[in-house]
């Protein structure tokens, strides 16, 4: 199994800031997946990405795969209280047995009004 | 159309006890996993089954044991119950058997005691 390394581990700031975060591994991911999740409640998939040097827009969230497919990030421009949660990026293992989402430990993103 | 369902939304046990938790897919969906969760980390992965068979198991003990029934639904059954087991238990649905993307119930929190 892969590892997901997601930095940083906690975020606060103001609302009207700019963010990224970071989700890294030594491995190739033939995808990766982003999720928000809010507190009691399950992960939202946010979107994947597929293609080496993708980037995707989801409105003010900017989504990139990195070219060598072993890295993403997920910028937030002008973050806004609803924003926040626990934002995971994972991968889909399939094969050996254990098929399923692996996910990083996440990042916990709080913006203050 | 209805999301994925779990029930119940909480749930307070005493260690040794048993528990056996539901999920019900989004329409369509054959794919169920589930995932462990606990406070402040990602989701890890449990069991997948597509078309009523077991097709990953993720790195949990005996004591974990799922099925899946011909409406798709499934239940996951945790025994002799450790207080390391409180946490939140989420049920994902996809369509496929490789689960590129999941969308996920609220989840069940489980309280050991």
């Amino acid at each position: 199994t892969q590892l997901l390394e997601q930095s940083p581990q906690f975020l606060s700031i103001q609302e009207g800031e700019n963010l990224t975060v970071y989700c890294n591994s030594s491995s190739v991911f033939s995808s990766l997946q982003w999720y928000r999740q809010e507190p009691g409640e399950g992960p939202v998939l946010l979107v994947t990405v597929v293609t080496g040097g993708e980037v995707k827009k989801l409105k003010r969230l900017t989504f990139q795969f990195g070219d060598a497919r072993k890295d993403s990030s997920l910028h937030i421009t002008a973050a806004q209280p609803g924003d926040t949660g626990l934002y995971l990026c994972a991968y889909s293992y399939s094969g050996g047995g254990a098929d399923g989402l692996t996910f990083g430990k996440g990042t916990h993103l709080i913006i203050q009004p | 159309d209805a999301g994925v369902t779990q029930s119940p939304t909480h749930l307070i046990k005493t260690r040794g006890q048993q528990v056996t938790l539901r999920c019900s897919p989004i329409s369509g969906h054959k794919s169920v996993s589930w995932y462990q969760q606990v406070l402040g980390q990602g989701p890890q992965f449990i069991f997948q089954y597509y078309e009523k068979e077991e097709r990953g198991r993720g790195n949990f003990p005996d004591r974990f044991s799922a099925r899946q029934f011909p409406n798709y639904s499934s239940e996951l059954n945790v025994n002799a119950l450790l207080l390391g087991d409180s946490a939140l238990y989420l049920c994902a649905s996809s369509l496929g058997s490789v689960v590129n993307e999941a969308f996920f119930g609220q989840g069940t929190r489980l309280t050991v005691v």
